[in-house]
């Protein structure tokens, strides 16, 4: 299976600043056949189920503020708010789907500083 | 749009069985694969099973292969999870998602919670 390890566990940053994480896959998540990273990144808020942010490693999701961006390529990821507001206060996940054996990072908590 | 609502869950004994469902709404639920994620308290997402748009293609992960069995009616716009010979560490909070065409989850049920318990 591919194993995804996110970093840090937490974080916390300030109202406005940037926050970043990052997430790397135990090997590549590139699909050939439209040279795509099968990365999606999703937030999930208490109580709540994960809510889908990003796609293709950087494709946003209808409806996603443009502060929130994904890159990377090959095994190494990131997720970056670009001005962190109240309501990003969540947990994030990266998750592949290279693979139909789907496997989620453990997660980050961003919290406000 | 497709919104997703489980049911099924509750209090059961170690060693019992549960069958959870997810009724679809819309009418693309035959087009995608649907998957089973659990949480556990306080902890990170964990992928359960997948099953394609036929039902033909079944996966699950390790810790519930051979316990869980996953299947789906089309024609009823329904998931289905069976849980048999059910654990403690198998107390999580069950979501169903479905698939997009290429794989990730969206959209994703509110949850049912299932308590392994004596």
């Amino acid at each position: 299976d591919i194993v995804m390890t996110q970093s840090p566990d937490s974080l916390a940053v300030s109202l406005g600043e940037r926050a970043t994480i990052s997430c790397k896959s135990s090997q590549s998540v590139l699909y050939s056949s439209n040279n795509k990273n099968c990365l999606a990144w999703y937030q999930q808020k208490p109580g709540q189920p994960p809510k889908l942010l990003i796609y293709w490693a950087s494709t946003r999701e209808s409806g996603v503020p443009d502060r929130f961006s994904g890159s990377g390529s090959g095994t190494d990821f990131t997720l970056t708010i670009s001005s962190l507001q109240a309501e990003d206060v969540a947990v994030y996940y990266c998750q592949q789907y290279y693979s139909p054996m789907y496997t989620f990072g453990q997660g980050t908590k961003l919290e406000i500083k | 749009e497709v919104q997703l609502v489980e049911s099924g869950g509750g209090l059961v004994k170690p060693g019992g069985s549960l069958r959870l469902s997810c009724a679809a709404s819309g009418s693309t639920f035959g087009y995608y694969a649907m998957n089973w994620v659990r949480q556990a308290p306080g902890k990170g997402l964990e992928w359960v099973s997948s099953i394609s748009s036929s039902g033909r293609h079944l996966y699950y992960a390790d810790s519930v292969k051979g316990r869980f069995t996953i299947s789906r009616d089309n024609a009823q716009k329904s998931l289905f999870l069976q849980m048999n010979s059910l654990r403690a560490d198998d107390t999580a909070v069950y979501y169903c998602a479905s698939n997009g065409i290429y794989g990730w989850f969206d959209p994703w049920g509110q949850g049912t919670l299932v308590t392994v318990s004596s």
